[in-house]
């Protein structure tokens, strides 16, 4: 079952904020988030386990709500280089046993001059 | 130079066909994975490995199959090509359990698979 995110997709203008959600129905164990420009790989941005743990990267943060199960990706001041598409990867419900890191959809982030 | 590669970059191939991806990581890493990338789907895990000679379904395995004998190797064989089958496939590797870790997936740079 794929975490589910939210916007599908966001348009911006540079300096503007914006927020990116990846929840699920089961209990999660760990979330990654990942962007990945147009033909090329995914790269990745950062893991949060479980614990409510804030963690950032430049402009760009994340929480983890364990009591939602949810996560939350925070772009900042977004700059012409935040554009792509964001997708979050998480391991449900068996307390990282599993190794099984499944993608949501992913949410395409553009953001214009 | 070290990283994980994939090959080929792009392959048409025909229907019924067998075709296999190679996947090689310089990094000795213990986890690899294939994902497979469509529009609408995001990435879905097709089989992963935790070390040489153990592997695992994911989400989509119907229709290939996977080998481990060596820690860098991961080919994906896709036995009899069909057109539902044309993606893009991703391999990725990772240090240790990318969900019990601080440890992140490395992916290649993909192969794009058509099927005619």
């Amino acid at each position: 079952q794929q975490p589910v995110q939210s916007p599908q997709a966001v348009i911006l203008r540079e300096g503007e904020d914006a927020v990116i959600n990846c929840s699920s129905s089961k209990a999660l164990y760990s979330v990654h988030w990942y962007r990945q420009k147009h033909g090329e790989a995914p790269v990745f941005l950062m893991i949060l386990l479980k614990g409510g743990e804030q963690k950032g990267h430049d402009k760009i943060s994340a929480s983890f709500n364990e009591k939602k199960q949810q996560s939350s990706l925070y772009l900042t001041a977004s700059q012409l280089s935040y554009s792509g598409t964001y997708f979050c990867g998480t391991e449900m419900n068996s307390g990282g046993s599993n190794y099984k890191l499944t993608f949501g959809k992913g949410t395409l982030l553009t953001v214009n001059p | 130079d070290a990283g994980i590669t994939q090959s080929p970059r792009y392959k048409i191939t025909e229907t019924g066909r067998q075709v296999t991806l190679m996947c090689h990581q310089t990094w000795s890493h213990s986890y690899m994975f294939w994902y497979r990338q469509d529009l609408g789907h995001g990435l879905r895990l097709i089989y992963y490995s935790a070390a040489a000679d153990i592997t695992d379904k994911g989400e989509v395995p119907d229709g290939y199959v996977v080998s481990r004998s060596k820690t860098e190797n991961f080919p994906l064989t896709l036995e009899s090509a069909t057109r539902s089958q044309t993606s893009v496939y991703f391999c990725a590797s990772s240090e240790s359990s990318p969900t019990a870790t601080n440890s992140p997936l490395h992916f290649g740079n993909g192969t794009r698979l058509t099927v005619t």
